[in-house]
């Protein structure tokens, strides 16, 4: 983990409203970054990912943009509902694999 | 097809105690990848076979770990003279060629909590 920052650590928003999760990296090697979901006792679930050569990337609700330069990355998630209450990690995938600290988010219905 | 399984779900072992944890990868994949998630954390990365053979090994926290693929689809992770620290929810994942641009299914990971 201390190769990506993740931030916030806890996140809560109101159901309908957008959610937005940032991670910082070091390591300039990475180019993939991947997001997972993870629900209480349950594995980890990718939601969306997005390569070093492309900027955003959209599914539906969830979109990630990526700032190579910068070297920082985001989830936004628009219109939330309950069950996208969960633990969101971010991770930077290169010559190594590093996954940040992850965001607890809840949405209040 | 099935997913990643692991096994046991849940182990409970005392110090000093050896112990291994299971994976089965997806049928197919080629590249297996073992984390350690402590609470509150995120997965931290330990090996990561290409088919038979460790590919990176780096995030092994020392020679008390050690990890085996012999076949090319199951893999063992084997923790020797186990140690308080060590508890932790074991994760195994798996990618169709490996590479570092590869989805990683993960499996439901194993608890193991050392007494």
């Amino acid at each position: 983990g201390e190769n990506v920052e993740q931030h916030p650590s806890t996140l809560s928003v109101q159901e309908g409203d957008s959610a937005v999760i940032k991670c910082t990296y070091s390591d300039s090697a990475s180019n993939y970054f991947p997001w997972y979901k993870q629900e209480l006792g349950k594995r980890p679930q990718l939601i969306i990912d997005i390569r070093s050569n492309v900027g955003e990337k959209k599914d539906q609700r969830i979109a990630v943009t990526l700032n190579k330069t910068a070297k920082h990355f985001s989830l936004h998630i628009t219109e939330t509902q309950p069950e996208d209450s969960a633990v969101y990690f971010c991770a930077a995938i290169g010559n190594q694999f590093y996954f940040g600290t992850g965001t607890s988010l809840t949405v209040i219905p | 097809g099935a997913g990643v399984s692991q096994t046991p779900s849940n182990k409970v072992t005392e110090k000093g105690k050896y112990v291994e944890l299971r994976c089965d990868p997806i049928s197919g994949h080629t590249a297996l990848y073992w984390y350690r998630q402590s609470l509150g954390q995120g997965p931290e990365f330990l090996i990561y076979f290409q088919g038979t053979g460790a590919a990176d090994d780096s995030g092994l926290p020392n020679d008390r770990f050690f990890a085996v693929r012999p076949e090319g689809s199951v893999s063992t992770l084997k923790i020797q003279r186990t140690e308080r620290g060590d508890s932790a929810v074991y994760l195994c994942a798996s990618s169709l060629r490996g590479g570092h641009q590869e989805t990683q299914y993960f499996g439901p990971g194993t608890r193991l909590l050392v007494l």
